[in-house]
């Protein structure tokens, strides 16, 4: 049974480029969060999706976007990508009425 | 505002009991959750706790939660090299909400 899978595992942009980020949900989840863990510091929730919309949004600007697919994938995409911009995004999956998150092993995100 | 506080490091030797401790300030949390993350890794669930428990014991993980003083702890027994990693704290916040709230981690260091 795989967990959450991410992709990719590492990638460089430059300033200014944009960046899509995919994760595949534990199985038998329907519910996709994404994080931001920056150097040091312990995530930071981005938004959730479920039922293929933005349930939740934290403090990020509008910059961060995402989709959810029909079967529940996700993605996460970053406009306009700024140096502070480098970090972990971990993807993490749940079910619906379950109060537990899986984390992916996150894709590192370094921006120069 | 949520907030999760823990101390940044830990160290004890191999063979004694770790314990690392959490402060929340969001009194309405209804479940709350130890994370391990080891180098270069995504974060892997430990244990969690309703918050109508006091305590959780498994194998060789034990949490205790005191509601009145917003304190959480995880004591690892018998406390081995590869428990080498950082531990965050995290908790799940008023119904309706989706967000998970992270502490910044308690780097622990087990020496041989």
């Amino acid at each position: 049974d795989a967990g959450v899978t991410q992709s990719p595992t590492h990638l460089i942009k430059t300033r200014g480029q944009q960046v899509t980020l995919r994760c595949s949900p534990k199985s038998g989840h329907d519910t996709v969060s994404w994080y931001q863990q920056a150097l040091g510091q312990g995530p930071q929730f981005i938004f959730q999706y479920y039922e293929e919309e933005e349930r939740q949004r934290g403090n990020f600007p509008d910059r961060f976007s995402g989709h959810q697919f029909p079967n529940y994938s996700s993605e996460l995409n970053v406009n306009a990508l700024l140096l502070g911009d480098s970090a972990l995004y971990l993807c993490a999956s749940s079910s619906q009425g379950g109060n537990t998150i899986y984390f992916g092993e996150g894709s590192w995100l370094t921006v120069v | 505002g949520e907030d999760v506080e823990q101390s940044l490091f830990l160290s004890v030797r191999e063979g004694d009991s770790s314990v690392i401790n959490c402060t929340y300030t969001d009194s309405s949390s209804t479940s709350l959750y130890w994370y391990k993350q080891e180098p270069g890794a995504g974060l892997q669930l430990l244990t969690y706790i309703f918050s109508n428990m006091d305590m959780k014991q498994d194998q060789r993980l034990t949490v205790l939660l005191n509601k009145k003083d917003k304190h959480l702890s995880l004591r690892i027994a018998d406390t081995q090299t590869g428990d080498s990693a950082i531990y965050f704290c995290a908790v799940l916040g008023v119904s309706g909400t989706y967000k998970y709230i992270f502490g910044t981690g308690t780097r622990l260091k087990v020496l041989a």
